[in-house]
Formats: structure tokens, sequence, C-alpha cells
């Protein structure tokens, strides 16, 4: 079946730095994928999305670009502000499936 | 537009007791899931549902119950709360049926079962 993997948090940084969060998949055929974003108390929202090999998408300075040969969908940023403070979660689904799958989820803790 | 709406926001509930968490969507979307969350383990979907009148069931279904008698409602119903149960639950709907389309998240709703 399918699955998702990503790094394991907390992930801490200082103000300004880079971010990179990894997130790995296994699925059958072609999903698409997705980064959702939860902020203390809030639900999930969609951060960005690709929904084919070799697509970037892009939201509020934060990237990820599919990459159908390493089954990969790595989220980052240039430079992290303390109000991205949140839970990321990666998330793929498959053309096939009306339910999609997610990762566990990484915290990201920015300190001013 | 409200998106999706939850109610209510929290919840301390007696164990054995009956409880009604709802869920109302004004984006007309077809599928609609629930989800509990709980520190640690994620997001784990209890029930859904493609279309009004269908309902499946997800990863952790047991001591759960949904209807899905129409677009919008999608309640899902405890039928005797034991302390497992404490939870931030939280709604979601999508449009179908591409795969491409992402879900909509409600605010939650936290519910302690003592």
């Amino acid at each position: 079946g399918d699955s998702v993997t990503q790094m394991e948090g907390p992930v801490t940084l200082s103000e300004e730095a880079f971010l990179t969060i990894n997130c790995t998949y296994t699925a059958t055929g072609y999903p698409s994928l997705f980064w959702y974003v939860q902020y203390p108390g809030e639900g999930l929202q969609l951060l960005l999305k690709a929904t084919k090999a070799d697509d970037k998408g892009s939201n509020k300075g934060f990237e990820a670009t599919y990459r159908k040969e390493t089954t990969s969908f790595h989220l980052e940023k240039g430079s992290v502000q303390v109000s991205d403070s949140a839970v990321y979660f990666c998330a793929l689904k498959s053309g096939g499936s009306y339910i999609p799958t997610f990762g566990r989820g990484t915290s990201l803790i920015v300190h001013p | 537009i409200a998106g999706i709406t939850q109610a209510p926001t929290s919840q301390i509930l007696a164990a054995g007791r009956r409880m009604t968490l709802r869920c109302t969507q004004d984006m007309r979307h077809n599928a609609m899931y629930w989800y509990r969350q709980d520190l640690g383990l994620g997001l784990r979907l209890i029930h859904y549902s493609n279309t009004a009148g269908t309902t499946g069931k997800g990863e952790v279904p047991d001591g759960y119950s949904v209807s899905r008698a129409n677009t919008d409602d999608f309640p899902l119903t405890l039928a005797s709360a034991v302390p497992s149960q404490t939870s931030v639950y939280f709604c979601a709907s999508s449009d179908l049926p591409s795969g491409y389309n992402e879900q909509f998240f409600g605010p939650g709703t936290r519910l302690t079962v003592l």
C-alpha cells in the first residue's frame, strides 16, 4: 500500500535559517503530492502541492519538487520566520484512491 | 465562506456517555472524512464518505459511527465513550473524483473522556 515517511522532529532553527524537511513516499502509479501546515490550535491547511513528476509547488516562500526518480518531495524554505513555527505534514493521493496517505508530521520551532 | 465548521470546540465527557461531533461544509464537496490526532501518532482516519448516502471505514473505526444524509453534514457519533477516545477530532472534505484535489480541514474538536 501507499506510505509516506517524514523526518522526525522537532526541527529547531533560528530565524532566517534554511529549512529542509524530508519526505519520501511509496505508491502505486503516479500520485499527487501535498504539504499541509498545522498552526497551533488549528486544523491542517494546504501549503503546496504537485501533481506530476518534476513539478514544483510553492507558496509563502516554501517550495517542494516532485522527484519521481528518488520518490521524494522535500520541503524547503530559504529563510524561516518565527511565524513558520507549526507542524508540517507530507501527504500523497493516488489517482485511484479517495483516501490520502499522510506522514506522521514534523514539528518546526523557530526561535528569534 | 465558512468552509468547514465543527461543533463543539471542546468537550469533557464522562465515560459511557453518548456524544455526537458535528461537521458541516458549505463547499458542496462530495467527499468528507473524520480523523483523530494524537500526539506522536499523526492523523488517523476514522470514517469517510465519498458521497451522500455512502460511508466507509478508515484505519480506526471501532467505537465510532457516522452518517451522511446530505452533502453538507457528516456527524461522528461515539455510542459509549471510553478514555482512549480522548483526542482532537478533525473533519475534512475534498472535491472528487480527481486525485489532484486537496483536503480542507475544520478547526477541530478537542474531546476529553474521563
